[in-house]
């Protein structure tokens, strides 16, 4: 199956708010509250910033939060600091025992 | 605590195999299942399959079937991920991942370090 849909790259300022968002099928990210967000730093494996669609795992900052609404899973990142900088991923389970990942959304903090 | 720690960069030939390993420490690794995650260089996450440690169980992605093998090794709390008929496309970065299927929390919450595989033809 196709990847889930994400911006390519979103932008902001130190302080300010973004929202990626991850668009996917009934069949994956809206029929399943398994969605995930991992934050990925060059050249460093992926982290865990959101799982459960808005679950946070002890020691990630409350300025993350995640939200779901039909089929978009969404990240919102809040009072923007220079290192969120980095590229963000949504995942969702998508039955059967498969899991999907979205595109890849590179964050920028001006 | 917990950690992955994953086996060495490898650079193999087009045709040959690959097997790279996931050696896990720092709690109880029969239950947890592994899944396997690979990044092309420049290129998004791909997700590649999971095994429960529990049963050895798995799943495979269709693309890889046929040619992808994991297995665990439960004296070692180790897992091996095998890739056969290797292409120049499946040059990346593979990365395993701690899933926890028993309480059905089907996110990644501790990764390996990664394990660059070259593919020359």
């Amino acid at each position: 199956q196709s990847a889930l849909t994400q911006p390519r790259s979103v932008s902001g300022s130190p302080g300010q708010s973004v929202t990626i968002s991850c668009t996917g099928t009934s069949g994956n990210v809206g029929g399943h509250n398994s969605v995930s967000w991992y934050q990925q730093h060059p050249g460093k494996a992926p982290k865990v910033m959101i799982y459960d669609v808005n679950q946070r795992p002890s020691g990630v900052p409350d300025r993350f939060s995640g939200s779901k609404s039909g089929n978009t899973a969404s990240l919102t990142i809040s009072g923007l600091q220079p290192e969120d900088e980095a590229d963000y991923y949504c995942c969702s389970y998508a039955g059967g025992f498969n899991v999907i990942f979205g595109g890849g959304t590179k964050l920028t903090v001006l | 605590q917990i950690q992955l720690v994953q086996s060495g960069a490898e650079v193999k030939k087009a045709g040959a195999s690959v097997k790279v390993s996931c050696k896990a420490s720092g709690y109880n690794f029969s239950n947890y299942g592994i899944s396997w995650v690979r990044q092309a260089p420049g290129q998004g996450l791909e997700w590649m399959g999971w095994i429960s440690a529990y049963n050895g169980n798995t799943k495979i992605v269709q693309n890889f079937k046929g040619r992808v093998t994991v297995t665990t090794d439960t004296s070692t709390s180790t897992v091996h991920m095998e890739l056969r008929s290797l292409r120049s496309d499946d040059t990346a970065v593979y990365y395993c991942a701690r899933v926890d299927f028993i309480a059905a929390l089907l996110y990644f919450d501790y990764w390996g370090q990664g394990t660059l595989v070259t593919v020359s033809s």
